[in-house]
């Protein structure tokens, strides 16, 4: 079955990086567009980032943007977001997500179980 | 930017129906999808391209969009559907901005 699982999660100091990594599973991972989305503790959902199948295309949230990139290796089955320049509100559960689009729209469909980004002096 | 608007909460006694507002400007023409999120778990996708559903979701769960309203209706409620439930969509118009509603906490009597 389709499995993703996300690491690389933990502390770090403001201003500080960190790489999340996401091991995909069960499907083939080159077909899939993918993305990384976050929920901050108690709060709501937010998209940060998506790449295309074969990395061609690549958006971010404002939010992230010149400070988070995705990337992903097709022959390792996995994804990844580099964060660098970390704030206290990037600390949030991220999770690695496939991502369909058909026509003018998309959405996500499965999600791994997330890891969790602290970021704290 | 887009704006989606639930409501905080919503609640059911099991077995009637629950109905979950999404709120957009002319959202009627736009693909509202739907998420399911239980305590300490990732969200699970209901429903797609307004009212579709994935392979495993059960029909209680149907979805319908017009205007500037998009309806989450869960028929015949248990206590097993008692979670956050958030509406998205999709912009790719310019840039890709994907928005998310935030979030509605439906209770179970």
């Amino acid at each position: 079955q389709v499995q993703l699982v996300e690491s690389g999660g933990g502390l770090v100091k403001p201003g500080g990086s960190l790489r999340l990594s996401c091991a995909a599973s069960g499907f083939t991972f080159s077909d899939y567009y993918m993305s990384w989305i976050r929920q901050a503790p108690g709060k709501g959902l937010e998209w940060v980032s998506y790449i295309s199948s074969s990395g061609s295309t690549i958006y971010y949230a404002d939010s992230v943007k010149g400070r988070f990139t995705i990337s992903r290796d097709n022959a390792k089955n996995s994804l990844y977001l580099q964060m660098n320049s970390l704030r206290a509100e990037d600390t949030a559960v991220y999770y690695c997500v496939t991502t369909v689009v058909h026509k003018s729209t998309g959405w996500f469909d499965p999600w791994g179980q997330g890891t969790l980004v602290t970021v704290s002096s | 930017s887009y704006v989606l608007t639930q409501p905080p909460s919503v609640s059911v006694a099991p077995g009637q129906t629950a109905r979950i507002t999404c709120g957009g400007n002319n959202i009627g023409s736009k693909s509202v999808h739907w998420y399911q999120q239980k305590p300490g778990q990732a969200p699970v996708l209901v429903v797609y391209d307004d009212s579709d559903r994935p392979s495993g979701i059960p029909e209680r769960f149907s979805g319908s969009n017009s205007g500037n309203t998009a309806t989450l209706t869960i028929s015949r409620v248990e206590a097993g559907d008692e979670a956050d439930y958030y509406c998205q969509v999709w912009d790719s118009s310019s840039d890709l901005n994907v928005v998310f509603g935030g979030g509605t906490k439906l209770t179970v009597l």
